[in-house]
Formats: C-alpha cells, sequence, structure tokens
C-alpha cells in the first residue's frame, strides 16, 4: 500500500500561520482528508475534498494540494489548535492510508 | 443525536480472540460505508478495515489481513470487528468511523464520524 510522510513536529507562534504537510505518490490521484486529535480524544475532520470545512471548523483552517503534496494550513493559529494533526487518502489498492501524523506545538 | 458507540474491548491473551462492536444511530447506516482505524498506545491513527453499506467490499490493512473480518448488520446499525489470532502488536484503542464519498475533479473519502474508541489490550 501507498504511504503518507508527514513531519513528527511543528511549532508555531500564536496568532501566526502554519503550514503541514502530507506526501504520498496517491495525492496525485485522490484528495486528502485532515484530522486533528487532542490527548484522550477521537480524531476530528477538519478538511476535506479540494479544500472544504465540516460544519463547526473554525476558517482559519484551509487545505491545498499539488502535485504528490497535500498541505493544511492554520492563519492565525490559536492556542487550541495546539494538537496531532493526520492526513488520510485511499491507494489505488482501496487501503485507507494516514499519514504518521505531525504534533503541533502553539508558543 | 449523530453518533458511533463502540464496545468488546477487553484485556485478552496472545493468540485469543475478541469481537467488537459499533452501535450507530441518528443517521441512515444502511447506506453509509464503515470504518476501524486504531491507535496504539502512544502511536498515530492506523487504518484498519473498510466495509461498503452492503457489505459487497471489504478491505483490510496488510497487517491484519486474514486475522480480522469486518461485518455489519443493517438491520441492527451494528458494526462488527472479529479478531483472531491477536499479538501484542494489536493493542490499541478501536474507532469506529462513518465514511463519506466526494468527487468534482478527483475522488475523496474521508471519516466524518468517529466514536470514542474502545480499548484492546493483548498481553499474558
Amino acid at each position: 500500500s501507498s504511504e503518507l510522510t508527514q513531519d513528527p513536529a511543528v511549532s508555531v507562534a500564536l496568532g501566526q500561520t502554519v503550514r503541514i504537510t502530507c506526501q504520498g505518490d496517491s495525492l496525485r490521484s485522490y484528495y486528502a482528508s485532515w484530522y486533528q486529535q487532542k490527548p484522550g480524544q477521537a480524531p476530528v475532520l477538519v478538511i476535506h475534498g479540494k479544500n472544504d470545512r465540516p460544519s463547526g471548523i473554525p476558517d482559519r483552517f484551509s487545505g491545498s494540494s499539488s502535485g504528490n503534496t497535500a498541505s493544511l494550513t492554520i492563519t492565525g493559529a490559536q492556542a487550541e489548535d495546539e494538537a496531532d494533526y493526520y492526513c488520510n487518502c485511499r491507494d489505488s489498492s482501496g487501503n485507507r492510508v494516514f499519514g504518521g501524523g505531525t504534533k503541533l506545538t502553539v508558543l | 443525536e449523530v453518533q458511533l458507540v463502540e464496545s468488546g474491548g477487553v484485556l485478552v491473551q496472545p493468540g485469543g480472540s475478541l469481537r467488537l462492536s459499533c452501535a450507530a444511530s441518528g443517521f441512515t447506516f444502511s447506506t453509509s460505508s464503515m470504518n476501524w482505524v486504531r491507535q496504539a498506545p502512544g502511536k498515530g491513527l492506523e487504518w484498519v478495515s473498510y466495509i461498503s453499506s452492503s457489505s459487497t467490499t471489504t478491505y483490510y490493512a496488510d497487517s491484519v489481513k486474514g486475522r480480522f473480518t469486518i461485518s455489519r448488520d443493517n438491520a441492527k446499525n451494528s458494526l462488527y470487528l472479529q479478531m483472531n489470532s491477536l499479538s501484542d502488536e494489536d493493542t490499541a484503542v478501536y474507532y469506529c468511523a462513518r465514511e463519506t464519498y466526494y468527487y468534482d475533479t478527483r475522488g475523496g473519502w474521508y471519516f466524518d464520524l468517529w466514536g470514542r474508541g474502545t480499548l484492546v489490550i493483548v498481553s499474558s
């Protein structure tokens, strides 16, 4: 199955912009989805499709894609955005693959 | 209320078997594709298995293929995961997740509803 690669950790100053990336061959063919997970909680969908946010997700979260890379951008990061972020994408075999996750620290 | 509630997680010995359940409510389960996703302690998310709404299509991660079986009962609004030949590497919180499909210029699949998870510990 295909792999999705994420940076293990990223930090951002409060109020600044941060981009979290996800790389993999399947991203050339299919959209990624992005999930936020805080300690002890279930994951929450934050971005899917071209750049769609579920109801209740702040508009500071946005998504984009180019070639084999999908990106999650947080514009004006807040303290409550500190969490683990995972990308996910289907591969050509039908498997749904997660990236290894990125731990976001808001300084 | 729209929700998924997992159950069945326990302490089980290596080599043992276990059946997890996921009860769905508040939405039309019979038209929803479903997945199991797990998370080992301190580790990232790992997709485990997928089942289509009518059970005609299933997929499994290589790590569980041949040992785990996903199934569903649309009359009972329930999803299941039969786990056999368990090892300590299967220790994890197991989540059930509803999947939605989206298409414009390309396809996208996403998990828009998650349960709280059930903990499976494989240990002697």
